[in-house]
């Protein structure tokens, strides 16, 4: 059972890179890394997904080093609107666990 | 594309009483996840179908907590009797498929509040 590990809380300023790293020891061959991303009074939102070294898509960033035991949800130029709950999972895996994610809040 | 539906989206109820909620997936999705969460915390799958097969209920509460799925497309949750600890926000997520690489479309969630 592939487990991760996250900074409980985080603070940033306004037009600030937030780079956001998880820790997964033990995971698996077939697992990939998912991070979802978690407004007040709404349901989770996938936010970017990868298998090894870095994917990007118009939100964000997702490096992942060789031995894929942590990777790194990385956010440009962060605005107060991205003040939410980032979660890191990991999978294929017989149990979806969310955990208690990161609580990133941006400052003015 | 329509998202996940869910109802009602607040509910308060005394403990003992019984309470249901529904929710109505993304057309095609073949699975579909019930979690809850607790204020603070991150939502914990109760249970996972596939149409309407139960792949995972291994956190299910089968004491006080039902679900089903007929037909397999929507679902109702049901407590009976709520305790002061089924307080929480009760999530509808579905899915393509079932695992946990793939991505999952969340509704917003029905608050339950229990006195």
């Amino acid at each position: 059972l592939a487990k991760t590990t996250q900074p409980i809380s985080m603070d940033s300023y306004e037009g600030q890179e937030v780079n956001i790293t998880c820790s997964h020891n033990n995971i698996a061959t077939n697992d990939y890394i998912t991070w979802y991303q978690q407004f007040p009074s709404q349901g989770p939102r996938f936010i970017i997904q990868g298998y090894k070294t870095k994917v990007t898509n118009e939100v964000a960033s997702l490096f992942i080093p060789a031995d894929r035991k942590s990777s790194t949800l990385s956010l440009p130029r962060v605005s107060l609107s991205d003040t939410a709950v980032y979660y890191c999972l990991v999978g294929p895996d017989d149990k979806i666990i969310f955990g208690k994610g990161t609580r990133l809040h941006i400052l003015p | 594309e329509a998202g996940v539906a869910q109802s009602p989206r607040y509910k308060i109820i005394e403990k003992r009483q019984s309470v249901a909620f529904w929710c109505n997936p993304i057309s095609g999705h073949a699975t579909l996840y019930w979690y809850q969460q607790i204020l603070g915390q991150g939502p914990k799958l109760l249970i996972q179908f596939q149409n309407n097969g139960v792949v995972d209920d291994s956190q299910l509460p089968k004491d006080r907590f039902s679900a089903e799925r007929l037909k397999g497309v929507d679902s109702t949750l049901k407590i009976q009797p709520a305790k002061l600890e089924d307080s929480a926000v009760y999530l509808c997520a579905s899915s393509l498929q079932g695992f946990s690489y793939n991505e999952q479309f969340f509704g917003p969630g029905t608050r339950l509040t229990v006195l």
